[in-house]
């Protein structure tokens, strides 16, 4: 029973370079989440996707595009990375109903230099 | 949505139960209270939920005051396990969690 699974695990990219974060679920819920975390810091949204199909920003969505590919998948996409996107980012899903449990996946760990 | 309040940090020993506080005074009535927990550069795992009744399962208990607007989650015999950053959080009943803030939350430290 996997859960909410995510790849990479590790990252390092230069500036200016592009990458995608893959999360996948096997839970079929409805809803899914990109977060990052800094140190020290919460949980910030950057990017959901209540159902297959629909994507809204969160808190911080600048510099970065998402897409849900299918009910299962939810990329999220650095195209040009900068050192302030430095940060774990976590994938996150839910059935979006009234059970109100966010599943997590154990995070990607991205350095930009 | 409301905001929560929870204080910074906190020590427990091993063993004894560990209270932690949360204010959200501007609760809504439609609004449950959750609460989840982050162990150090794992993903947040879910704890316990409720609206205005306590609440009990495997992992804790979640007492409401009887005006919703604050919270303690105990955990009644902390151990080392426990050691991390526990989230309050409030969120409408049946909302999806796309507008949903995770704050700063509370840095348990459980103590042999």
């Amino acid at each position: 029973n996997a859960g909410v699974t995510q790849t990479p695990k590790f990252q390092v990219l230069k500036t200016g370079q592009s990458m995608t974060l893959q999360c996948a679920q096997d839970m079929n819920h409805n809803s899914m989440y990109w977060y990052r975390q800094d140190p020290g810091m919460g949980l910030r949204l950057i990017y959901y996707s209540a159902s297959e199909g629909t994507t809204d920003k969160g808190e911080v969505p600048n510099g970065y595009n998402v897409s849900r590919l299918n009910k299962r998948e939810f990329s999220l996409r650095l195209e040009s990375a900068a050192p302030s996107q430095t940060s774990v980012y976590f994938c996150a899903s839910s059935e979006g109903g009234t059970t109100g449990e966010l599943f997590f996946g154990e995070g990607s760990r991205l350095t930009v230099l | 949505d409301a905001k929560t309040t929870q204080p910074p940090s906190m020590d427990c020993a091993e063993g004894r139960a560990a209270n932690l506080p949360c204010n959200h005074s501007t609760i809504s009535g439609n609004e449950y209270v959750y609460w989840y927990r982050q162990i150090h550069s794992q993903g947040p795992q879910y704890i316990i939920h409720g609206l205005k009744n306590n609440e009990t399962n495997e992992m804790a208990s979640l007492i409401i005051t009887e005006d919703r607007k604050s919270s303690t989650l105990i955990l009644p015999h902390a151990t080392l396990r426990d050691t991390a950053v526990y989230y309050c959080i409030v969120n409408p009943l049946g909302a999806r969690w796309g507008k949903l803030q995770f704050g700063a939350g509370t840095q348990v430290v459980v103590t042999p």
